[in-house]
Formats: C-alpha cells, structure tokens, sequence
C-alpha cells in the first residue's frame, strides 16, 4: 500500500532564504509525482508533474526532483517571499491509476 | 485559474442529514475526481468518474455516491451525514496527466 510522508511538517523562516521540502514514498512503481500547494482553506494548485523517467522539473524559483528507486522527491523554492506562505502538498498515483494518495503537507510560513 | 468550480462555497448540516455537493469544468474533461480533506490532513480520494461511470473509489462507505452528467459535470451526495464527515471537499478533472482542483466545498456537520 502506497504511503507519502511529507517533512517538515511545518516550516518557518525570514524572506530570502532558499528552501528544500521534502515528500517520500514507500513503492516506488509510481507513474508520477505532483506539487501543489494550497492556500489556507482554499482548492489545490498545480505546481509541478515531474514523470518517472524525468529527475526534475523546473517552474521560476521552484526546482522539484524526483528520485524513484529511493522513494524520495524534494521541492526547491530560491529566494523565498512572503507570498509563498501556504501549504505544500505533494502526490503520487499508485500504479499508474489516476487517483492521488497525498502527503499531509508542509505548512510554510516566510516572514518579513 | 483552474476553470474548475464547486458549488456552495460553504455548508451547515446536521447530523443524519442528506446533502449534494456539485462540480463543473470550463476544460471538458471527462475524467473527474472527489477528494475528502479533514483538517490538517491531505485530501483523501472517494471515487472518480470517467464518461459518467465509476471508475474507482476509496475507502469510503456505499452513504458516499456520485454521479457525472454528460457535460461531465458532476454530483457528490453523501447520506445520513455524520460528525466525522465535516471537511473540505474538493473535485479535481485530469487534463492529461495533470489534476486540475477545484476551489473546495466547507462542509459542517453539527
């Protein structure tokens, strides 16, 4: 059965500083793997899809690699802002079927 | 912009009530999805709908039904509602291998 632990739980530093988030999964036969973060008490948005045969993806500040046959992807924001406070989710598909099963989260707070 | 939207926005019920929850895509995707997310936690999947049938469901009870109409809309009803059903729920369509979320429905049972 599929699992994804997300950690730190939460995390919270001043403006500027460059951030690793990290998100783990136990079976490693996952098709992809998607970011999305999600403001509080609001939907999900699509970050980032990186495909099993891809080691990373890029989008502006954020950097998502992906390293299957360890279970592990990690999620790179540079120069963090405040505007980046919110929730980070990652997700995988188990099997290649199209439902998600979600980490917790990483609740990210940038300061002033 | 997702082009995803839900209806309500927000929702009080009580217990053993019977409520529907609604989802539309601007995108004409014919593939969507229900997540349940408890507080705190991340969202966890009910079932999904491809071409009006069901094609997969979680670990959620029968109480738990959905339907997609032919414009690919879609319904998420949940029956004799319990204290432990109060949530964000959140529909999601699949453009390629993307999933695309809704902005969520806060459901309260009291």
């Amino acid at each position: 059965k599929q699992e994804v632990t997300q950690i730190p739980a939460a995390l919270s530093v001043p403006e500027g500083e460059n951030l690793v988030l990290n998100c783990s999964f136990t079976d490693s036969a996952i098709y992809n793997l998607q970011w999305f973060r999600q403001d509080p008490g609001k939907g999900l948005t699509s970050l980032l899809l990186i495909q099993s045969s891809q080691r990373e993806q890029t989008s502006g500040r954020l950097n998502a690699s992906l390293d299957k046959s360890s279970g592990r992807s990690t999620l790179y924001i540079a120069a963090s802002q405040p505007g980046d406070s919110a929730t980070y989710l990652c997700a995988v598909p188990p099997g290649g079927y199209n439902k998600l099963i979600f980490g917790a989260g990483t609740r990210l707070a940038v300061h002033p | 912009e997702t082009g995803v939207t839900q209806s309500p926005t927000h929702l009080i019920k009580t217990r053993g009530q019977q409520v529907t929850l609604r989802c539309s895509s601007q995108s004409g995707h014919n593939t969507v999805s229900w997540y349940q997310q408890a507080l705190g936690q991340g969202p966890q999947f009910i079932f999904q709908y491809y071409r009006e049938e069901e094609n997969g469901r979680g670990n959620f009870p029968p109480r738990f039904s959905g339907l997609q109409f032919p414009n690919y809309s879609s319904e998420l009803n949940v029956n004799a509602l319990e204290l432990d059903d109060s949530a964000l729920y959140l529909c999601a369509t699949l453009g390629g291998d993307t999933q695309y979320f809704g902005p969520g429905t806060r459901l309260t049972v009291l």
